[in-house]
């Protein structure tokens, strides 16, 4: 089945370590997306990719970095930058091209928990 | 700029009552809607989208949705709720141009009484 998978489900951190978060797409998608998702803040997008080796910064990229050297991946480094990294954080991915909804339609992967200790 | 507005946090009804989650959202053009749904600890989950079109949309799990452009909104309901509806749910709109991106909501938390 196609879809997208998050590694780790859980993660901890240690103060100052920079921590790399997996994220692996099948559905042959274009584009991916890192949200973080705080209690009560909705998603709010870090980065995205709409192609490989192309990626820009979202709403709350300070402490974050991304890379995209193939098509299935888009890893996550939460460095020791990001202040507050203890979060949900989700990835998606999107078919590009052709018009309407579905060109739009992000498909989300089941998240990754990151708690600082 | 694009926003969307969910402005209930917290919403409990019976189980077997109708169901009905507000969005208000803020775009220039005809925009791209979508609600989608997620369990605790889960990803979210696509319940429908609104592209063009007829106004009221149907998606899974018996949801629908009712776009009316007078009043910026895309409300999401359900006839009858059943214990497994219980979850958080957000509305989004497509922010145009290229990128594809999603602008959500904060989300709308649905409790239900047995």
């Amino acid at each position: 089945d196609g879809g997208i998978t998050q590694s780790p489900k859980y993660l901890f951190r240690k103060e100052g370590q920079n921590v790399t978060l997996s994220c692996e797409q099948n559905l042959n998608h274009d584009a991916m997306y890192w949200y973080r998702q705080d209690p009560g803040q909705g998603l709010r997008l870090i980065y995205y990719s709409q192609i490989v080796n192309d990626f820009q910064k979202g709403d709350i990229a300070e402490g974050y970095s991304v890379s995209r050297e193939k098509k299935e991946s888009f890893p996550l480094t939460v460095t020791s930058a990001q202040k507050n990294p203890t979060a949900f954080y989700l990835c998606a991915s999107r078919r590009r091209g052709g018009g309407g909804a579905s060109s739009n339609e992000q498909f989300f992967g089941p998240g990754t928990r990151l708690t600082v200790l | 700029a694009q926003s969307v507005t969910q402005p209930d946090i917290h919403i409990t009804v019976s189980e077997g009552a109708s169901l009905e989650l507000r969005c208000n959202y803020s775009y220039g053009a005809t925009p791209y809607l979508f609600w989608y749904v997620q369990s605790p600890g889960q990803g979210l989950q696509l319940l429908l989208k609104y592209f063009s079109g007829d106004t009221l949309v149907q998606g899974i799990k018996g949801f629908e949705a009712e776009f009316k452009r007078s009043q910026s909104s895309f409300n999401l309901r359900k006839p009858s709720v059943h214990w497994s509806d219980a979850a958080e749910y957000f509305c989004a709109v497509g922010a145009g141009g290229s990128q594809g991106n999603l602008i959500f909501g904060k989300g709308t938390k649905l409790s239900v009484k047995p």
